[in-house]
């Protein structure tokens, strides 16, 4: 069974700190996205990675930035938190057009 | 105009109800279509793929309509564990590996 780990839960940072979230997928996937959910706009695409070293822009990086050093991790930077960034970011995996698998979600305050 | 859409509901209805949710896409070139339920304050979880002739799987049926740029999932005999949201999922204009996301419809099975 395809598991998808994300480093936290929930966390509390402050405005103006770094951020980084972190995602390891045991599949062997190439496809690793994040996402995050607010209501009433559903799932957002922030970055999507396609290989090692390889990134795309989804539909709102502004304000983030990502990292994938091994095929089985990427993650998620805030180089700066703001308010307007507290949301629940998933992390998901998957192989080239297959369905995602998605982790249990990082629910991130920026206070 | 939305990638996807979808009706929010919520679809209030009585255990052993069928019901029915559709979601349009804008994007004709589409090629990979999913359904997924997310329960409260849970990650997202593959449903079911719909397939060009439609598939079931059990109580619930998929079905894609090219021509009018739909796909729709029924639910028969419903029962009190599918309430839940349910996302409608299309790949993006221009990839075939991004994914985009409907904001979601509601379901609560009545008892």
């Amino acid at each position: 069974d395809v598991k998808v780990t994300q480093s936290s839960r929930y966390l509390v940072k402050r405005t103006g700190e770094k951020v980084f979230l972190e995602c390891v997928q045991d599949m062997d996937h190439e496809n690793m996205f994040w996402y995050r959910q607010d209501p009433g706009l559903g799932l957002r695409l922030i970055y999507f990675s396609y290989d090692v070293k390889m990134k795309e822009k989804g539909d709102i990086p502004e304000g983030y930035s990502v990292s994938r050093e091994k095929k089985e991790r990427f993650s998620l930077i805030l180089e700066s938190a703001s308010t307007n960034q507290t949301s629940m970011y998933l992390c998901a995996s998957s192989l080239r057009e297959k369905s995602p698998h998605f982790g249990d979600g990082t629910r991130l305050s920026i206070l | 105009r939305k990638e996807v859409e979808q009706d929010p509901g919520p679809f209030n209805v009585p255990e052993g109800a069928t019901v029915a949710f559709n979601c349009t896409y804008s994007n004709s070139a589409s090629q990979s279509f999913f359904w997924y339920r997310q329960d409260c304050r849970k990650e997202p979880k593959l449903l079911m793929s719909v397939y060009s002739s439609g598939n079931e799987d059990g109580r619930f049926t998929a079905q894609l309509n090219r021509a009018s740029q739909y796909i729709s999932l029924l639910i028969r005999d419903s029962k009190l564990s599918d309430s839940a949201t349910y996302l409608c999922v299309v790949n993006k204009r221009g990839s075939a590996r991004q994914l985009t996301f409907g904001s979601g419809t509601q379901l609560t099975v009545l008892p």
